[in-house]
């Protein structure tokens, strides 16, 4: 099946640093999301990618659409302690009469911001 | 809107027992699904319907059965739990014409012992 290599598994950064984590893929993905998930809470959808070579930007958050479409990018500008949580990509695929039936999600990434 | 209610939050289940994760959505969303998360390995798709009475296999449904008899509900059943089933579970929602903008609830915590 398909899989999402994402890296670095985890990061401890200081307050105000950058931050950019990646995932590639074995296969090509048509929408890449990126998703946080704070701790005991569910994963929250950040941004959504639709475009090879789509550069979007939510916030101090910018992601990338590689344009191979087996990659992903997720950069995160003057890290503050609530960035605090684990980041996940995701790729949807066709599952049950469409075709973001079924999410594929990479390991996540762990971000510690230590003030 | 409440979004996506799972009950319980945290469970401890003895090996051999059988419970029902109770799941809930109140936005319509056509599509549900369960995931489970272990550490290192991301949400991994368990079972997931696009409608009341269909259901389909996700990538490790094996121990688990679901059922769709309504659009709200979504219950995921452990026949015999088992140790290897100790995770996190996550329902989640989403309408069909969504790109991929799951809802997800908080989470059940569950351990076997």
């Amino acid at each position: 099946g398909q899989q999402l290599n994402q890296s670095p598994q985890s990061m401890f950064i200081q307050e105000g640093e950058d931050v950019s984590m990646n995932c590639t893929s074995s296969s090509i993905f048509n929408t890449w999301l990126w998703y946080k998930q704070d701790p005991g809470e569910g994963p929250v959808l950040l941004i959504a990618l639709y475009k090879a070579g789509e550069l979007t930007s939510n916030g101090r958050l910018t992601a990338q659409f590689g344009i191979t479409r087996k990659d992903s990018f997720l950069n995160i500008s003057a890290s503050i302690p609530s960035d605090v949580g684990i980041y996940f990509c995701a790729g949807p695929s066709y599952a049950g009469g469409t075709s973001y039936g079924k999410l594929t999600f990479g390991q996540g990434t762990i971000l510690t911001v230590h003030p | 809107n409440a979004g996506v209610t799972q009950t319980p939050k945290f469970q401890v289940l003895k090996t051999g027992q059988s419970m029902t994760l109770q799941c809930a959505q109140d936005m319509n969303h056509e599509y549900m699904s369960w995931y489970r998360q272990d550490p290192g390995m991301g949400l991994r798709l368990i079972h997931y319907s696009v409608g009341a009475g269909i259901t389909d296999q996700g990538e490790v449904p094996n121990g688990y059965n679901v059922s769709r008899s309504t659009t709200e509900d979504f219950p995921l059943r452990l026949l015999s739990a088992a140790p290897s089933q100790t995770s996190v579970y996550f329902c989640a929602s989403t309408p069909l014409w969504s790109a991929g903008g799951y809802t997800f609830g908080s989470g059940t915590r569950l351990t076997v012992v």
